[in-house]
């Protein structure tokens, strides 16, 4: 049982663009939903976090959208750059209510110079 | 600053070997974590510990048995290895409950033939 659904599963972007990554969760006890960044051959790195009682979180070029009627949430990374390119990993939990953090599938994203 | 630290970084394991992946963290945390990583699968949790002397199970936990006998120390053992566990491991490490940040290790790439 997959809880949290993450697309797209790869993206491309041109540089300077904005990419996209899109989640979904069924369980409403989740409450804390962080993302990471990967990249190849390194362990995933905490990127950006949000709690459900704020709709958007932005850090830098970084931004969390967040639609708890529609349990969705998303990651914008504008002015998309190269060296952004890596695995980007949603992830859910119940906070302070649950010792687990689950992930998403992944998201591989690739800017072209 | 070492963070977390695993060992090893690789190892090829014939079906039926046992082996053991530690993990160290030299943050003090309270909560370790063991995921593997497969393409197109994410990351899943297998066991956590949510101090020293406890274990628990996550969502993969079959064919793994871990133990938790210093704080500082997390070790993740396969009894008889199968191709099924060929898979990137991680260990992570959090000072928080359900919302801390996870720093994770840089993998331990294990191959079953």
């Amino acid at each position: 049982q997959q809880q949290v659904k993450q697309s797209p599963q790869s993206l491309i972007v041109q540089k300077g663009g904005i990419s996209i990554i899109n989640c979904a969760y069924e369980n409403t006890a989740f409450d804390y939903f962080p993302w990471y960044q990967q990249f190849p051959g390194k362990g995933p790195a905490l990127l950006i976090a949000i709690r459900p009682d704020v709709s958007e979180k932005k850090e830098g070029r970084f931004t969390i959208s967040f639609n708890k009627s529609a349990k969705q949430f998303s990651l914008h990374i504008m002015d998309s750059q190269p060296g952004d390119s890596a695995t980007y990993f949603c992830a859910a939990s119940k906070g302070n209510r649950d010792d687990k953090i689950i992930f998403g599938k992944g998201t591989r994203l690739h800017i072209l110079p | 600053n070492a963070g977390v630290t695993q060992t090893p970084k690789f190892r090829v394991l014939k079906t039926g070997q046992s082996m053991t992946l530690l993990c160290a963290q030299d943050m003090n945390h309270e909560y370790m974590y063991w995921y593997r990583q497969d393409p197109g699968m994410g990351l899943r949790l297998i066991h956590y510990s949510v101090g020293e002397g406890t274990t628990a199970k996550g969502e993969v936990p079959d064919g793994y048995n871990v133990s938790r006998l210093k704080k500082q120390n997390f070790l993740l053992g396969l009894e008889s290895a199968a191709p099924s566990q060929t898979s990137v491991y991680f260990c992570a490490s959090s000072y928080r409950r359900g919302t801390g940040e996870l720093f994770f290790g840089e993998g331990s790439r294990l191959t079953v033939l």
